[in-house]
């Protein structure tokens, strides 16, 4: 089974702190994603990655930044949070190898901006 | 660029009985895949059901089929004999796909409506 792992489910931090969201999966896919989730707008592409070091911007990149130094491992990365970056953050995962493209969620990370 | 609706924010159902959850999409592309994701509460999202966009013949996964309308563009799932741990969020994301012969760089990005939740009532 296709693991996709999150650093943390819950996370609270101050307004102008630098936030890091880790994610890996185990199953060797060359594409990650992050999105972010609101009630009412659906998930939202924050950035993505087709291969080490390679990253493209999504629909709302500003404000976020992404480091994928290894294929399993791809962060994002909140430069100065702000309280409109409280938000459900989802990671996924995918391949050509795999069907369709199928896309392999983490568990989530719900962060909350003071 | 391509766009999905989900215009019913809520449904709920009996337990045993049928919902019909809708979706609807834009798009100018000829070649894409359309999904259903579940996601229930505090859990992963994971998929349900996908279609291919040249197939005519609707999609189906046990209890779950989708009813495909490509004129329409319309991609609505039905839940037959509906159980608890049906309860979730559904979304129905959109894939194109020509752009991997084109050279683009789709990557699988998905397209994502705004999702239903869905309450089973026992």
């Amino acid at each position: 089974d296709v693991k996709v792992t999150q650093s943390s489910r819950y996370l609270v931090k101050r307004t102008g702190e630098k936030v890091f969201l880790e994610c890996v999966q185990d199953m060797d896919h060359e594409n990650m994603f992050w999105y972010r989730q609101d009630p009412g707008l659906g998930l939202r592409l924050i950035y993505f990655s087709y291969d080490v070091k390679m990253k493209e911007k999504g629909d709302i990149p500003e404000g976020y930044s992404v480091s994928r130094e290894k294929k399993e491992r791809f962060s994002l990365i909140l430069e100065s949070a702000s309280t409109n970056q409280t938000s459900m953050y989802l990671c996924a995962s995918s391949s050509p190898g795999f069907s369709y493209y199928e896309q392999y969620f983490g568990p989530g990370t719900r962060l909350t901006v003071t | 660029a391509q766009t999905v609706t989900q215009s019913q924010p809520e449904m709920s159902v009996q337990e045993a009985e049928t919902v019909t959850l809708s979706c609807t999409y834009d798009t100018s592309e000829s070649d894409y895949y359309l999904f259903w994701y579940k996601q229930p509460p505090s859990r992963q999202m994971i998929l349900v059901i996908r279609q291919e966009a040249y197939k005519q013949q609707n999609a189906t996964e046990n209890r779950f089929s989708v009813n495909f309308q490509k004129a329409a563009k319309s991609f609505s799932l039905k839940i037959s004999d509906s159980q608890l741990g049906d309860a979730a969020m559904y979304f129905c994301p959109q894939r194109w796909y020509s752009g991997l012969f084109n050279g683009g760089t789709s990557y699988g990005k998905l397209t994502f409506g705004q999702g239903t939740i869905l309450t089973v009532h026992p």
